[in-house]
């Protein structure tokens, strides 16, 4: 069965304190894995698609990466508009689309 | 339109009521996913429509969740006999597939609350 793990479940930056997110997922046929970000009230909103290992995105602050068992969102220097919550999910052969728990991220000005 | 639609935006039922739940999504896209997600939690997948017919239905928790798709675009979200327990955000995401980018684009959720 399809699993994703993110961790940690919360975390705590001052602002310019870069960090990393982690995603570890077990999927049968990868055929995309995506990062959210997801604020209070509001539906997740789409950051990125990784496709094969090695591949890397990249989006203002964000970069995301990708190995055969894990992803990480990487925030350099963040700022107190990035706090929300991260979303990862994977997308496997059968097409569905199965997300983890999320990383919640709150920036301290 | 835009963006995926979802309507309304929320919705107070008492408990053993029939619900409704609308999406529209984005004109073009084939593939739509209906999700669960209480607070603190990531999306739970419910549901996935590849046009007209539902491709993997293995989320829906019980018989009381039916959902459908007539003509392969707005779909509707069908809770029968509703219990307290069934109150979270429900979201509808679309998405352009097959061969096309197939990453899943959200509307803004329907918050149901069973009272």
């Amino acid at each position: 069965e399809d699993q994703v793990t993110q961790s940690p479940e919360a975390l705590r930056l001052q602002e310019g304190e870069s960090s990393s997110l982690n995603c570890s997922y077990t999927v049968s046929g990868l055929r995309g894995l995506f990062w959210y970000r997801q604020d209070p009230g509001k539906g997740p909103e789409f950051l990125f698609t990784l496709y094969s290992a090695g591949e890397e995105k990249e989006k203002e602050r964000l970069k995301a990466t990708l190995t055969k068992k894990e992803s990480f969102l990487h925030i350099t220097a963040p700022k107190p508009e990035d706090s929300a919550t991260y979303l990862c999910a994977v997308q496997g052969g059968d097409d569905k689309i199965i997300f983890g728990k999320g990383t919640r991220l709150h920036i301290l000005p | 339109g835009a963006g995926v639609s979802q309507t309304p935006s929320n919705k107070v039922t008492e408990k053993g009521k029939y619900v409704e739940l609308r999406c529209d999504p984005i004109s073009g896209h084939t593939a739509l996913y209906w999700y669960r997600q209480s607070l603190g939690q990531g999306p739970e997948f419910l549901i996935y429509f590849q046009g007209t017919g539902a491709a993997d239905d293995s989320g829906l928790p019980n018989d009381r969740f039916f959902a459908v798709r007539p003509e392969g675009s707005v779909s509707t979200l069908k809770i029968q006999r509703t219990e307290r327990g069934d109150s979270a955000v429900y979201l509808c995401a679309s998405s352009l597939m097959p061969g096309g980018n197939t990453e899943a684009f959200f509307g803004q959720g329907t918050r149901l609350t069973v009272v």
